[in-house]
C-alpha cells in the first residue's frame, strides 16, 4: 500500500530564513508520480509540482527547489528566503501508475506541514 | 478564467437533515473527485468521476452520494447516514483519472452540525 510520510507537524520560521520540508513514501510500485500542494489560508490546494520515479533531477523555480532522491524515498521541499506569503499547509502526495481495476488514479496524501513565517 | 466553483463557502446541518454541496468546472476536465479534510489530516477520497453518469467509491463514501450529469458538475450530498460530518470538503478535477495528472482544487465548503 502506498504510503506519505510528513513527520513535521508545524515549523516555525523568520522571513529570510531557508526552510525545508520533508516528504518520505512508500510504495511497491517503481512507476510513481510525486506531487507537492501549497494550501493557503483560504483553503484550496494550489498544485507546486509534479515529479515522475524516472525523474531524480532536482527542480528550482525561483525560491522553490525540490530534492527527490529515490534511494531514500525522500521528496523534500525548499523555500529559500522565506516570505510571509509562504506561510501556509504543504502536502506532499502520492500515485502510483499500476493498473488495477481503474484505481491507477488514486492521489495519496501526507498529513501535511504547516508552516508559519514571522516577519 | 478558468476554474473550480464550490458553494457554499459555509454550510449548516440539522440532525437528521441530507444536505447537497455544489461542485462546478469550466477546466474541461473529464475527471472530478470529492475529498474530506479534518483537522491535522490529510485529505481523504469519498467519490470521484471519470466520466458523465459514471461514479466510483473512493476510501470513506459511506454517508455520502454523487450524481454526475453534466461533465462540469459533482454535487456531492451528504445524508444522515453520515454520523460524524462536519469537515472541509475539497472538490478537485484533472484531465483524467490518471496518476500523472495533477488535480486542481476548489476553494472547499466548510459544514458543520447545528
Amino acid at each position: 500500500a502506498q504510503k506519505v510520510t510528513q513527520a513535521q507537524t508545524e515549523i516555525s520560521v523568520v522571513e529570510k530564513e531557508d526552510v525545508t520540508l520533508d516528504c518520505v513514501y512508500e510504495t511497491r510500485d517503481t512507476t510513481y508520480y510525486l506531487f507537492w500542494y501549497k494550501q493557503p489560508p483560504s483553503g484550496e490546494l494550489v498544485f507546486l509540482i509534479r515529479r515522475n520515479s524516472f525523474d531524480e533531477q532536482n527542480e528550482i523555480s525561483g525560491r522553490y527547489s525540490w530534492n527527490f532522491q529515490k534511494s531514500t524515498s525522500s521528496f523534500n521541499f525548499t523555500i529559500t528566503a522565506s516570505q510571509v506569503v509562504d506561510s501556509a499547509v504543504y502536502f506532499c502526495a502520492l500515485s502510483e501508475a499500476r493498473e488495477n481495476g481503474g484505481s491507477n488514479y488514486k492521489l495519496t496524501f501526507g498529513k501535511g506541514t504547516l508552516l508559519t513565517v514571522n516577519p | 478564467d478558468g476554474g473550480i466553483t464550490q458553494s457554499p463557502k459555509y454550510l449548516f446541518r440539522k440532525e437528521g437533515q441530507n444536505v447537497t454541496l455544489s461542485c462546478e468546472q469550466n477546466l474541461n476536465h473529464d475527471a472530478m473527485y470529492w475529498y474530506r479534510q479534518d483537522p491535522g489530516q490529510g485529505l481523504r477520497l469519498i467519490y470521484y468521476s471519470q466520466i458523465v453518469n459514471d461514479f466510483q467509491k473512493g476510501d470513506i463514501a459511506e454517508g455520502y452520494s454523487v450524481s454526475r450529469e453534466k461533465k462540469e458538475s459533482f454535487p456531492l450530498t451528504v445524508t444522515s447516514a453520515q454520523k460524524n460530518p462536519t469537515a472541509f470538503y475539497l472538490c478537485a478535477s484533472s484531465k483524467r483519472t490518471v496518476s500523472n495528472q495533477p488535480q486542481h482544487f476548489g476553494d472547499g465548503t466548510r459544514l458543520s452540525i447545528l
